[in-house]
């Protein structure tokens, strides 16, 4: 059964600082790795998203690596900002017919102004 | 273009009762899934529509049923509410084999 656990849960960082958030899995056959981001009470929003056969995605100051084999991948945000400041999710689909996606908890970031 | 909609945007309701949430996909999909996510977790798989049909399902009880329609819009409903129902519900739509969009959600509280 495939588990998604993120590490930390909860981060606080001063503005400018570079973060590394941290997302592992247990069944390396996934189809993709997507992060997302979720503001307080809100949905989800679509940052990067990483093809099993890719080892990263970059956007902007957001760059996410995968790591298959290892069952890893990290979001690095370079430079934060309090606009950065929500909870980031990581999530898998899996490498099946299967469509379902399977979540991580989440890391609560704030970024301290 | 808009993307997926979901109403209402919030509900309150009491235990033993019924709910319908309802979701709109965005213009071009014809897949909706919905998840379900309790405070403080990650959302979990409810189930997925495609072609009126619920193609999968996650470990849900019966008492959580859907319906897509000819237009692709989707409902969700859930009998016999539960305290632990409360949660926020996540409609999220795609066309093929493409990438996931989801909705602002729905959140329900059971009292």
């Amino acid at each position: 059964k495939q588990e998604v656990t993120q590490i930390p849960a909860a981060l606080s960082v001063p503005e400018g600082e570079n973060l590394v958030l941290n997302c592992s899995f247990t069944d390396s056959a996934i189809y993709n790795l997507q992060w997302f981001r979720q503001d307080p009470g809100k949905g989800l929003t679509s940052l990067l998203l990483i093809q099993s056969s890719q080892r990263e995605q970059t956007s902007g100051r957001l760059n996410a690596s995968l790591d298959k084999s290892s069952g890893r991948s990290t979001l690095y945000i370079a430079a934060s900002q309090p606009g950065d400041s929500a909870t980031y999710l990581c999530a898998v689909r899996l490498m099946n017919r299967d469509d379902k996606i399977i979540f991580g908890k989440g890391t609560r970031l704030h970024i301290l102004p | 273009d808009a993307g997926v909609t979901q109403s209402p945007t919030h509900l309150i309701k009491t235990r033993g009762q019924q709910v319908t949430l309802r979701c709109s996909p965005k213009s071009g999909h014809d897949t909706v899934s919905w998840y379900q996510q309790a405070l403080g977790q990650g959302p979990q798989f409810i189930f997925q529509y495609y072609e009126e049909e619920e193609r999968q399902r996650g470990n849900f009880p019966d008492r959580f049923s859907g319906h897509q329609f000819p237009n692709y819009s989707s409902e969700l409903n859930v009998n016999a509410l539960l305290l632990g129902d409360s949660a926020l519900y996540l409609c999220a739509s795609k066309q093929g084999g493409e990438t996931q969009y989801f909705g602002p959600g729905t959140r329900l509280l059971v009292l």
